[in-house]
């Protein structure tokens, strides 16, 4: 089993959409979790951190559940400019080691 | 004013060779990875060093070498190319040794290394 999984999509939605990937961790002990945004050919960057009462930047919404140990990504109102690869992060431990899913790759279309 | 650089972008090379990539970054981060993304888009860690010190060190072949001549640069060397060896390789910083859970890291433009 992978210690992260993702539904690699592709998830192709019109502009103006709700979207939601779901991601589920095999690690019980994992200690936090992000969203990356990878943009084709290029690296990946943070898009948010996901904590434990969830959290909410603008149009992206993080939730976590450890007991189900699944994180969730919702996006409102999707632009085309949202077309990227989402990556789910688990991070371990305390060293800075980040356990990657797969990424979910989002085609927003006009 | 490029955060986290690495050299070169692009690598082609026969089996069998030696090479090195290199990466700088200069955020003044104290911890610096190495990460292999495979066809498959798997984003795997492959070393880490913080201040010059290896922390993370992943199941890779022992060809793979990491070298950090300062808590800067995070360089890494590849002897005896194989087919397999040919991924993306992109080099991270962050600040702190992960001990606060949430510090981002910070990728660089990846290395495209392709083994004829």
């Amino acid at each position: 089993r992978k210690e992260v999984e993702q539904d690699p999509g592709p998830f192709n939605v019109p502009e103006g959409a709700t979207v939601a990937f779901n991601c589920t961790y095999s690690n019980s002990a994992s200690q936090s979790f992000f969203w990356y945004r990878q943009d084709c050919r290029k690296e990946p960057k943070l898009l948010m951190s996901v904590y434990s009462s969830g959290n909410e930047d603008g149009r992206f919404t993080a939730q976590l559940n450890r007991a189900s140990q699944y994180i969730s990504l919702l996006i409102r109102d999707s632009k085309l400019s949202d077309s990227a690869t989402y990556l789910c992060v688990v991070n371990l431990s305390n060293t800075g080691k980040l356990i990657f899913g797969q990424g979910t790759t989002l085609q927003v279309k006009p | 004013d490029t955060a986290v650089s690495q050299t070169p972008k692009y690598l082609v090379t026969q089996m069998g060779n030696d090479k090195s990539i290199k990466c700088e970054q200069n955020l003044g981060h104290d911890t610096m990875y190495w990460y292999k993304q495979d066809s498959k888009k798997f984003l795997k860690i492959m070393f880490s060093y913080n201040n010059k010190e290896l922390i993370i060190n992943e199941t890779v072949p022992n060809r793979f070498s990491p070298k950090s001549p300062d808590k800067a640069h995070l360089n890494l060397h590849i002897n005896s190319l194989e087919l397999g060896d040919s991924a993306v390789y992109f080099c991270a910083s962050s600040q702190g040794r992960g001990l606060a859970l949430y510090n981002e890291q910070f990728f660089g433009p990846g290395t495209r290394l392709t083994v004829l």
